[in-house]
């Protein structure tokens, strides 16, 4: 059964950037039924949807973070991966993968979630 | 993009049925069919309850039913266990080609 496994630093300096990144396994990244996406959810707060990646390399960000972020895959490793950049404390929060079936809302695999704490 | 519309809390007692509205707009519930529900527990990653509006993913009780009307999707438990308390979010998406959550409903089992 696919998975996704989030990795990176747990803790990210104001005005820095936070890079993460997902590792799919059981299942291809290239595949064109997918879309791999990053959702958020900061201590305590609801879930926030931060954007996707398709396997042409298609992305479609939240339009409050687009100046900031950006998200791209690594077919070879068969990872995709999340930067925001110039962050602030309003960015700590639990990182999440997703993936999600092309053509409907069936986002029926996630990762486990990553803490990401943003503080000097 | 706003935020969808849940209430903050809702509660039943086991056995009785609730419903969560989860209201929106005509730019992306009343505009799509791909409204989802996620049941999440403390500590927990979300889980998919209903996709595109009224299914069920493989797995999910069948106490668990998705509607729509108009701009406002809604989510229906019934015969509730103590085990359906958790928070629960709508997801839809938008004209924008972007996904907006609902800011969550606590459910507590009475």
């Amino acid at each position: 059964q696919l998975q996704l496994q989030e990795s990176g630093p747990g803790l990210v300096k104001p005005s820095e950037t936070l890079s993460l990144t997902c590792t799919v396994s059981d299942g291809s990244i290239s595949s064109s039924s997918y879309h791999w996406g990053w959702i958020r959810q900061p201590p305590g707060k609801g879930l926030e949807w931060i954007g996707n990646v398709y396997y042409t390399g298609s992305t479609y960000y939240n339009p409050s973070l687009k100046t900031r972020v950006s998200i791209s895959m690594d077919a070879s490793k068969n990872q995709f991966s999340l930067n925001l950049g110039s962050v602030t404390a309003a960015d700590t929060a639990v990182y999440y993968c997703t993936k999600r079936v092309a053509g409907t809302s069936l986002r029926d695999n996630w990762g486990q979630g990553t803490l990401v704490t943003v503080s000097s | 993009q706003s935020a969808l519309t849940q209430p903050a809390s809702v509660s039943g007692s086991p056995g009785q049925s609730i419903t969560i509205s989860c209201t929106g707009t005509s730019s992306d519930i009343g505009n799509y069919n791909y409204v989802s529900w996620y049941q999440q527990h403390p500590g927990k990653a979300p889980k998919l309850m209903i996709f595109d509006v009224t299914n069920r993913p493989s797995g999910v009780s069948n106490r668990f039913s998705g509607s729509k009307s108009g701009n406002t999707a809604s989510l229906t438990i019934s015969g509730l266990q103590a085990e359906d308390e958790a928070d629960y979010y709508c997801n839809s998406y938008t004209t924008s080609f972007t996904w907006v959550f609902g800011g969550g409903t606590k459910l507590t089992v009475l």
